[in-house]
Order: structure tokens, then C-alpha cells, then sequence
């Protein structure tokens, strides 16, 4: 089956520094990534889309100059935290979708602890 | 614009009884319905998917689901709960955006099951 893969799974920085997450489709080619956020207790949001090769698309209120979307290849896409804050904490999670298929295949998620 | 509404954030069951967790939706076009479940921590997995086939789905872990459209409900079931069915249920629709297919998420729904 298709496999989505997220590192790290934890990670705990200080405020002020980035951090980038990682999120690779070990088995099929992701023509298209979705980056969600889900706070405690909460439903995902969807922050952004990338399709591979090209700008990602931000979902409204969503900072992209703070969480910067990369997908570079059809097998991976980062999320980078800029300047992370306490109130960036959360729990991230991408998933991926082949060209014309209608099911996304969701990674493991990320918790980030900004102190 | 396609929506969908969980009706009850939290419910619980017995140990052995009927597993009801509803989902209405609402939408301008047939519209493509999903259902996934997360355990604590971790990502979503799909259970099943309406895609304008049979209306009656059936998906893995022994849930399935109705679409009814004259209800415009899909209600995910299963006859009798385990214990390891205990976690968060999150319903979905396909929506179109960002040129491409994304999914727009229910507040979910948190099942506990009483031994």
C-alpha cells in the first residue's frame, strides 16, 4: 500500500529558531502534498497544497512567509517553521496524492514543541 | 461550497454494541465522502470512501458506510465495537481548490468503547 513517511515525529526548539519537517511517499509518486495542522483535540486544517515543481498554495490566514513549503520532487516535500513561537506548536501532518487519484495518503505527523 | 458537519464529538459504546458515528454533508454536486480514523498521536487512515459507486460502502476493520442522499448522510457503523476501535473518527469531503482535489475535514468524532 502507499506509504507516507514524516520525520522527525517529535521535536522540541526554542523560540526564534526554524525547523523543517519532512515528508516523503516511499512507494508512489506524490504529484501533490498537502500540509495539515491540528491542534489538541481539533479537526485538521489544511494550511497548503504544493504540487510538485511548483509554488505551494496557501489556504487563507495561513503566513507564508512563516511556513515555508517545499516540493522539489515527487517523492518529498518540507515544511519549514521560521522563527517558530510557542504558539506554533502543534501537530503537523502531510499527505500525499498521485496524479488523478482520489485518495490522499496521510503520514504519521510531526509534534513541535516551540519553549 | 462542500461541506461536512460530525454530529456528537464524543460518543460511547459498549464493548460488543452497534457503532453509529454520523456525518451529514452538504454539497452543490455529487460529492465524494470519506471516512478516516486516527489513534492518538498518529496520523489518519482511510477506512472507506464514497466515489458515486454502490451506496453502501464497506471498508476495513468491519465499518461501513451508507451515502443516502435523500438524508445527504453518511453515517459510518459497525455491528459489534472492540476495544481497539476506541479513537478519533473524522469525516471528509472532496473539495475542489488550489488546482487540485483537497478534503475539507469534520470537527471529528472521539469513540470510546466501555468494556
Amino acid at each position: 500500500g502507499a506509504v507516507v513517511s514524516q520525520h522527525p515525529s517529535r521535536v522540541i526548539c526554542k523560540s526564534g529558531t526554524s525547523v523543517k519537517i519532512e515528508c516523503r511517499s516511499l512507494d508512489f509518486q506524490a504529484t501533490t502534498m498537502f500540509w495539515y495542522r491540528q491542534f489538541p483535540k481539533q479537526s485538521l486544517m489544511l494550511m497548503a497544497t504544493s504540487n510538485e515543481g511548483s509554488k505551494a498554495t496557501y489556504e487563507q490566514g495561513v503566513e507564508k512567509d512563516k511556513f515555508l513549503i517545499n516540493h522539489a520532487s515527487l517523492t518529498l516535500s518540507t515544511l519549514t517553521v521560521t522563527s517558530a513561537h510557542p504558539e506554533d506548536s502543534s501537530f503537523y501532518i502531510c499527505s500525499a496524492r498521485e496524479l488523478a487519484a482520489y485518495e490522499q495518503y496521510f503520514g504519521p505527523g510531526t509534534r513541535l514543541t516551540v519553549t | 461550497a462542500q461541506s461536512v458537519t460530525q454530529l456528537g464529538s464524543h460518543v460511547s459504546v459498549s464493548e460488543g454494541a452497534l457503532v453509529l458515528l454520523r456525518c451529514n454533508y452538504s454539497s452543490s454536486v455529487p460529492p465524494y465522502l470519506f471516512w478516516y480514523v486516527q489513534y492518538p498521536n498518529q496520523g489518519l487512515q482511510l477506512l472507506l470512501k464514497y466515489t458515486s459507486a454502490a451506496t453502501l460502502v464497506k471498508g476495513i476493520n468491519g465499518f461501513e458506510a451508507e451515502f443516502k442522499k435523500s438524508e445527504t448522510s453518511f453515517h459510518l457503523t459497525k455491528p459489534s465495537a472492540h476495544m481497539s476501535d476506541a479513537a478519533e473518527y473524522f469525516c471528509a469531503v472532496r473539495t475542489s481548490g488550489a488546482g487540485s482535489y483537497q478534503l475539507t475535514f469534520g470537527k471529528g468524532t472521539k469513540l470510546s468503547v466501555i468494556p
